[in-house]
């Protein structure tokens, strides 16, 4: 495996369901990040992690919960969700969390909430 | 605040032409670096050009390139001889270089189409 891999590729869960979005990076880097895009509007940044600690939390509802093990996981952990959670969930790292450093991005995670 | 703006929702072009999309940006902070990326239907995110606020001379890259004006806080990306495979959502995005723990700032996208 290359560069950022995410699962699932989709999701459809109900509201009263508890699932998880896995992202795994392959790069060697130390910062990873969630973002949300919903249709129509700009990707939104929902948490940034350095060096395994939560340095941005982006005023995220609590039915968010991420988690990050390592440098080269990073989890979501879903929960009592809303139908207006459904959006593509990108999953991104980069070598640091400032000046010029990409960010590389997963394939993502549509999740559908019923 | 920071406020990246792209007004094209969508674009159209042919084959072998060249395409301009653009990007203005709102910081008063002097140190930033601006990125474009390419989103095909597949959803995944692709880096393609990044300029930093003090680099004198536009990014290239391949067939990209970034015309940037800094008085005018525009970064539009340049296509040259479009592809079939250009067709995709391309981003705009800002992030400020002094201020660590900050990840990026996007734009809502343009949607090019390339057409043979």
């Amino acid at each position: 495996e290359t560069g950022v891999t995410q699962t699932p590729r989709h999701l459809v869960m109900g509201m009263t369901n508890k699932k998880s979005l896995k992202c795994e990076q392959h790069l060697g880097h130390n910062a990873m990040y969630w973002y949300k895009q919903s249709a129509k509007k700009p990707l939104e940044l929902m948490f940034v992690y350095n060096f395994k600690e939560q340095t941005e939390n982006n005023s995220v509802p609590s039915r968010f919960s991420p988690e990050c093990p390592n440098s080269s996981h990073l989890f979501l952990h879903l929960h009592t969700l809303q139908p207006e959670d459904s959006a593509l969930y990108l999953c991104a790292s980069s070598q640091g969390t400032s000046g010029g450093y990409e960010q590389f991005f997963g394939p993502g995670t549509r999740l559908t909430v019923l | 605040a920071q406020k990246i703006t792209q007004t094209q929702p969508g674009m159209f072009v042919q084959e072998k032409e060249a395409v301009t999309l653009d990007c203005t940006y709102d910081t008063s902070d002097p140190s930033y670096g601006l990125f474009w990326y390419k989103q095909p239907s597949s959803g995944e995110m692709i880096f393609l050009i990044y300029q930093g606020s003090y680099d004198q001379q536009n990014a290239t890259e391949g067939r990209y390139s970034l015309n940037f004006q800094k008085a005018r806080k525009s970064a539009n990306l340049v296509i040259s001889a479009s592809q079939l495979g250009d067709s995709a959502m391309y981003f705009c995005a800002m992030r400020l270089r002094n201020q660590a723990g900050t990840a990026l700032i996007f734009g809502k996208g343009t949607t090019l189409s390339v057409s043979s």
